[in-house]
């Protein structure tokens, strides 16, 4: 079973619309959660960390459950330029240096 | 700021041949990491360094994969001799140091070496 799984989609969302998916992990001792975004033959960028009580940025909430291990981000009021693949990255308290990636939400936002 | 630099952007070679990557990471930071990105296994960590020693080399492939960090600027990942099943996009990312209080800090990626071994 891989550590990190996530929904490799697509999703199509209309834009304006909202999007929201989930990633799943593993290993009950990850303590820090991000999600990256990755366009299309870019690298990862960081879009934001994932916080305990949940956090927004802009358009972006991200959401940490931690008794069912997910970690969730929506997206509202869709952007084209949102379309691109989400990581969900996850890191344990023993390996602080060490991140493990999922493979990917791919988002495509249509006009 | 640069950013992570990497080069070659594309290398495309034949099987048996050496390889070298390289990689320059943001002044300051001192932890480095190598990537390798395919669509089949997604993004892996091959090797990662803290004040140029390497600290988790588990994710390497094989014998034939190298990497080497001889100062706190510079960094290469090596493969010797290069198969077709090699071919992907390897990354470099660059951070601060881990913090037992705040935890991982944030990976810069470098743009990227595309490679192909035919």
């Amino acid at each position: 079973r891989k550590e990190v799984e996530q929904d490799p989609g697509p999703f199509n969302v209309p834009e304006g619309a909202t999007v929201a998916f989930n990633c799943t992990y593993s290993n009950s001792a990850s303590q820090s959660f991000f999600w990256y975004r990755q366009d299309c033959r870019k690298e990862p960028k960081l879009l934001m960390s994932v916080y305990s009580s949940g956090n927004e940025d802009g358009r972006f909430t991200a959401q940490l459950n931690r008794a069912s291990q997910y970690i969730s981000l929506l997206i509202r009021d869709s952007k084209l330029s949102d379309s691109a693949t989400y990581l969900c990255v996850v890191s344990t308290t023993d390996s602080w240096g060490k991140l493990q990636f999922g493979a990917g939400t791919q988002v495509v936002v249509t006009p | 700021d640069a950013g992570v630099i990497q080069s070659p952007r594309h290398e495309v070679t034949e099987m048996g041949q050496e390889v070298t990557l390289r990689c320059k990471p943001i002044s300051g930071h001192n932890s480095l990491f190598w990537y390798r990105q395919t669509m089949m296994r997604g993004l892996e960590l091959l090797i990662y360094f803290n004040n140029n020693v390497p600290i988790d080399d588990s994710g390497m492939p094989e014998d034939r994969f190298s990497a080497k960090m001889p100062n706190a600027s510079f960094s290469t990942l090596k493969i010797q001799p290069s198969e077709p099943r090699d071919s992907a996009v390897y990354f470099c990312a660059s951070s601060l140091p881990p913090s037992s209080l705040a935890g991982p800090n944030i990976q810069y990626f470098g743009a990227g070496t595309r490679l192909s071994v035919l």
